[in-house]
């Protein structure tokens, strides 16, 4: 199957700094990308759609100004959590369908001190 | 509203028998099924899907899945559980008219297989 990596695999920052976290399609060019977060032995839920070349479009209770997404190429978005908060505490996973099949990335995982 | 629905938090299964993950959907037009497997802290690994065709699905690691229109399933199942099958399970549905690709995941299962 295709290939989606995410880095950092892990990242424990202090609160009310930012993090950014990086997914790329390392086989494929992907002009979406999406965006999850899964708290623990939980579904997973859907943040945002990562557009190449657009604004990203946010699910509702989303805040975009919170979570600022990125797609400057068709390998590449990026989602930063600004001003992070312990509550922003999480799982993050990205994906992305090169046809009808989304392949995700191996997850994040951001613990906000 | 467009929901998939796995009734079950917990599949227990020794070693050897056969497994059933269960899945419904309920979606407006016909949908495309995934099913995708979650270690622990790790992303989700694609199992198989179901697009068009025959009902049956086979997959990943001997998986396969049922499409059952009628009764709007799509349950996992394998014929011979394994220890290192344990692991989070999720059913998912994207709706064909869809350009965005977006999911509907299951709340996710756990399979424990013992020895």
């Amino acid at each position: 199957g295709a290939v989606v990596s995410q880095h950092p695999s892990r990242v424990i920052c202090k609160s009310g700094t930012s993090v950014k976290i990086e997914c790329r399609s390392l086989d494929f060019q992907a002009t979406t990308m999406f965006w999850y977060r899964q708290f623990p032995k939980k579904s997973l839920m859907l943040m945002a759609t990562s557009n190449e070349g657009s604004k990203a479009t946010y699910e509702q209770g989303v805040e975009k100004d919170k979570f600022l997404i990125n797609h400057a190429s068709l390998t590449l978005s990026t989602l930063t959590v600004t001003s992070a908060h312990p509550e922003d505490s999480s799982f993050y996973i990205c994906s992305a369908p090169p046809v009808d099949t989304q392949y995700f990335g191996p997850g994040t995982r951001l613990t906000v001190l | 509203a467009q929901s998939v629905a796995q009734p079950e938090d917990q599949v227990n299964v020794a070693e050897g028998n056969p497994l059933t993950v269960k899945c419904t959907y309920s979606v407006s037009g016909n949908p495309y099924l995934f099913w995708y497997v979650q270690y622990p802290n790790r992303g989700l690994q694609f199992l198989l899907k179901y697009i068009t065709g025959d009902n049956l699905v086979k997959g990943s690691y001997g998986f396969e899945a049922e499409f059952n229109k009628s009764q709007t399933s799509f349950h996992l199942k394998k014929p011979s559980a394994l220890v290192s099958d344990s692991a989070l399970y999720f059913c998912a549905v994207r709706i064909r008219s869809s350009n965005t690709g977006k999911l509907i995941f299951g709340q996710g299962t756990t399979l424990q297989v013992k020895p």
